[in-house]
């Protein structure tokens, strides 16, 4: 059980497009849902938290123009980098806090993003 | 701020050797603490967690940590490891809110 997924588990894009990505708690209905970011060789940074139905919370410094975040349901999160740059190339990473859980997250499998 | 930090970045162990990683925080709290694995080409999965109770936590796949608040510790170790136990393994701690705090990581190579 707590299975989470991510889709799609790499994408190349073109400088200044923007990206979809998926996140899908499979088994379990998600309270909140977390974005993460993880740089080559690096540890994970909390982008945001997303509770379903309510607007992201940012971390400082991140820019939620950029990066836009919807938590239709309570099964799916969706992360937009919009005017993707080079910089923004990446391994982007969701977990999910079941509903009426404890404090543990679930992680999805991550989708790598390149921009050229 | 709150931080986590993994002192040992890489470690190279050989078959049966014990292992201990070490993990420390800074926060005067109430927190959880959780151990992650990451597998080569997979996502991270969790190992074990602490929110109370006994400062002495079994996990999966042999491994076990221990909580220690006076030195806001949480240590994992495994008594004999494996070379399928190469991975990266990540601390993590939440404090007060469901944010979590990750260290660095610490990439395991264990050699058969």
């Amino acid at each position: 059980g707590a299975v989470v997924s991510q889709h799609p588990s790499w994408v190349i894009c073109k400088s200044g497009t923007s990206v979809k990505i998926e996140c899908r708690s499979l088994d379990f209905q998600a309270t909140t849902m977390f974005w993460y970011r993880q740089f080559p060789k690096q540890s994970l940074m909390l982008m945001a938290t997303s509770n379903e139905g309510s607007k992201a919370t940012y971390e400082q410094g991140v820019e939620k123009d950029k990066f836009l975040i919807n938590h239709a349901s309570l099964t799916l999160s969706t992360l937009t980098v919009t005017s993707a740059h080079p910089e923004d190339s990446s391994f982007y990473i969701c977990s999910a806090r079941p509903v009426g859980g404890t404090d543990t997250q679930y992680f999805g499998p991550g989708t790598r993003l390149t921009v050229l | 701020a709150q931080s986590v930090s993994q002192h040992n970045h890489h470690v190279i162990l050989s078959e049966a050797a014990s292992l201990e990683l070490g993990c420390n925080y800074s926060y005067g709290g109430t927190v959880n603490l959780f151990w992650y694995v990451q597998y080569p080409g997979q996502h991270l999965q969790l190992l074990l967690k602490y929110f109370s109770g006994d400062p002495l936590v079994k996990g999966i796949k042999g491994f076990e940590a221990e909580f220690i608040k006076s030195k806001f510790s949480f240590n994992l170790r495994k008594p004999s490891v494996q070379w399928s136990d190469t991975a990266e393994y990540f601390c993590a701690v939440n404090a007060g809110t469901y944010k979590y705090i990750f260290g660095t990581g610490t990439r395991l190579k264990v050699l058969a």
